[in-house]
């Protein structure tokens, strides 16, 4: 979707190194996800927020941070005590409840 | 919470047979379902969705029906083509609008 755009497209993380993984959306909507996606698997959900300045854990939130200090932008960091971030990683945005999630073209990280 | 599981995980039907997934889920909250076809390196796109109210919802080829009853839903595609190729991810949620994903089925379509 045209709405959401996730940058940059490949990102690669040296040993110790913080990265930060960019999500924007222009649809005015309330909730954001991350989500982490491994090769022939499906989508773990890393953090969500339903609102500006507000954000839960999803199942898999270890060696992972986020801010929600505006609307439209929902960055994750990818901390050093995430041991193995090599993945495809996809940021979603909705409306409200009982609608569909909207998804970012993804950002492939790995390891250098 | 939610578990949802996505059966089979990978399908192979010839060009213009139909293509059957089935997901089953646990928390009877959970009132909102949609399918997703994730291509190759791209984002996942919807494809269907379906509402608790609701048993059955079809858009062309496409077709999903569900039964509240024995927590499970199905995905149906006929007439299947080349581009019908690709993973297929089902999900539920309930009105807190945390989604759970199945694990995915990898449709091959072979001409």
């Amino acid at each position: 979707d045209g709405g959401i755009t996730q940058s940059p497209k490949y990102l690669f993380r040296k040993e110790g190194q913080n990265v930060t993984l960019s999500c924007e959306q222009n649809l005015n909507h309330d909730a954001m996800y991350w989500y982490r996606q491994d090769p022939g698997q499906g989508l773990r959900l890393i953090y969500y927020s339903q609102i500006v300045n507000d954000f839960q854990k999803g199942d898999i939130a270890e060696g992972y941070s986020v801010s929600r200090e505006k609307k439209e932008s929902f960055p994750l960091t990818v901390t050093s005590a995430q041991k193995n971030p090599t993945a495809f990683y996809l940021c979603a945005s909705m409306s409200d409840a009982l609608q569909p999630q909207h998804f970012g073209d993804g950002t492939r990280l790995s390891i250098l | 919470g939610e578990n949802v599981e996505q059966h089979p995980s990978t399908l192979s039907v010839q060009e213009g047979d139909s293509a059957v997934i089935k997901c089953t889920y646990s928390d009877s909250a959970s009132n909102y379902f949609p399918w997703y076809k994730q291509e190759l390196g791209k984002r996942p796109q919807l494809i269907i969705d379906i509402r608790s109210n609701v048993g059955e919802k079809k858009d062309q080829r496409i077709a999903v029906t569900l039964n509240k009853t024995a927590k499970h839903f199905s995905l149906h595609i006929t007439e299947t083509q080349p581009e019908d190729s690709a993973v297929y991810f089902c999900a539920a949620t309930d009105s807190w609008g945390k989604f759970q994903f199945g694990a995915g089925t990898q449709v091959v379509v072979t001409p």
